[in-house]
């Protein structure tokens, strides 16, 4: 049963580019989140989606966007990178309404914009 | 607004013996979920333990158990019988709502890095 598969897993961009992360949920899941963990602290959450449509969102600027799939699968798109964009971004995947089920995350993708 | 807090930035357990980790978190829902997850230098993060908010007993899985005091808004892992394996980033997190409600979204502490000493 594959978990949740993230693409690339390294990235290196110039500062003005935009970049795409993709990410395949976990078997039998429908939910996809998105969050940005910066060097030395917790993840931060950027947005959610659910059917297609981004149902929830963090405090993130428009630069940052996504999009859901039919077959769950999701990316994210960030425009204008700035440095403080460098980051791992993580993928998380989960059924909408198992409230008690934890989140299953990717091993993520390390942004350096430069 | 949701806030978990880890005032532990950092923390050394001897090999064989228990540590805790501390959270705190706000929160003015009565239905939440609190998780613990660990981070190993690889990145991924690995679910721990889950506590509901309605749940009477405490968590436990193997050799973590959650220490949940919900008056104090507290919910704290215990480790049990430290290995090298477990030194790495513990991140408290919160998901509010229950599952009448149409949103879903989990926050994050800051993270406690823990290491193991042989």
């Amino acid at each position: 049963d594959a978990g949740v598969t993230q693409s690339p897993t390294h990235l290196i961009k110039t500062r003005g580019q935009q970049v795409t992360l993709r990410c395949s949920p976990k078997s039998g899941h429908d939910t996809v989140s998105w969050y940005q963990q910066a060097l030395g602290q917790g993840p931060q959450f950027i947005f959610q989606y659910y059917e297609e449509e981004e149902r929830q969102r963090g405090n993130f600027p428009d630069r940052f966007s996504g999009h859901q799939f039919p077959n769950y699968s999701s990316e994210l798109n960030v425009n204008a990178l700035l440095l403080g964009d460098s980051a791992l971004y993580l993928c998380a995947s989960s059924l909408l309404l198992l409230f008690g089920e934890s989140y299953t995350f990717g091993s993520g993708t390390r942004l350096t914009v430069v | 607004a949701q806030k978990i807090t880890q005032t532990q930035p950092g923390m050394f357990v001897q090999e064989k013996e228990a540590v805790t980790l501390d959270c705190t978190y706000d929160t003015s829902d009565p239905s939440y979920g609190l998780f613990w997850y660990k981070q190993p230098s690889s990145g991924e993060m690995i679910f721990l333990i889950y506590q509901g908010s309605y749940d009477q007993q405490n968590a436990t899985e193997g050799r973590y158990s959650l220490n949940f005091q919900k008056a104090r808004k507290s919910a704290n892992l215990v480790i049990s019988a430290s290995q090298l394996g477990d030194s790495a980033m513990y991140f408290c997190a919160m998901r509010e709502g229950g599952m009448e409600t149409s949103y879903d979204k989990v926050i994050f502490g800051p993270g406690t890095s823990l290491s193991v000493i042989p």
